[in-house]
């Protein structure tokens, strides 16, 4: 079972809708968490971290959440806009020595006009 | 640069060819890794360099994969005698520090037929 598990596996929402992307983690407890962005055909962006002991962090249109006690994060995408098309990854990295994050299998966003 | 270079950004093997894939880290990032995504899986780690020295190559399979980062020169990832499941996009990317933000490179795809 993968350490980070996202949920939805993907999603279409029109033009102007918001949306919550969700990422699960038994990772804990660890340094720092990320979401990317991953437009098709480039790599990932880094657009919020999150230390343990953070809350939310927002990124312009989008706002990220942590709750340590239940091991979730949220990713939410206000006022969607097409450009926001892309694959969401929710990334986690081990405190300590080892500084290989743990990656999740992302969440597909299709954003339609 | 400012932006982690990979070439190329295409590549297409023969089952049992050798392949070789680069990366050109951002300017002053002393620190490089290397992951593998299969079929937009997640990312999957294989290897760091801290300079030209190996940082962690727990994630290298002990056979057939090889990487290096040489003063001067772009660093490489090399597999011999590819496999059908070698086919996967690779990705680099650089960090200042070990546990700081990692910039990633826009991947090279490997097909391998």
């Amino acid at each position: 079972k993968n350490q980070v598990e996202q949920s939805p596996q993907s999603l279409i929402i029109l033009e102007g809708k918001n949306c919550t992307l969700q990422c699960n983690y038994t990772v804990s407890p660890f340094s720092n968490l990320r979401w990317y962005k991953q437009d098709t055909g480039r790599g990932p962006v880094s657009l919020t971290i999150m230390t343990f002991s953070e809350n939310t962090k927002s990124n312009g249109r989008y706002t990220a959440t942590l709750d340590a006690d239940t091991k979730q994060s949220s990713l939410h995408i206000t006022a969607s806009q097409l450009s926001d098309s892309a694959s969401y990854i929710c990334v986690v990295s081990l405190p300590g020595g080892s500084y290989i994050p743990t990656f999740g299998r992302g969440t597909s966003l299709i954003v339609h006009p | 640069g400012e932006e982690v270079a990979q070439t190329p950004k295409h590549l297409v093997r023969g089952e049992g060819q050798k392949a070789k894939l680069y990366c050109a880290p951002i300017k002053g990032h002393s620190y490089v890794f290397w992951y593998q995504q299969v079929l937009k899986n997640e990312f999957k780690f294989l290897i760091s360099f801290q300079n030209e020295n190996v940082f962690d190559e727990t994630g290298m399979p002990k056979e057939r994969f090889s990487a290096k980062c040489l003063p001067n020169s772009p660093c490489s990832l090399e597999i011999q005698a590819t496999k059908l499941e070698d086919s996967a996009v690779y990705f680099c990317a650089s960090s200042v520090l070990a546990g700081n933000e990692q910039f990633f490179g826009p991947g090279t795809r490997l097909t391998v037929l």
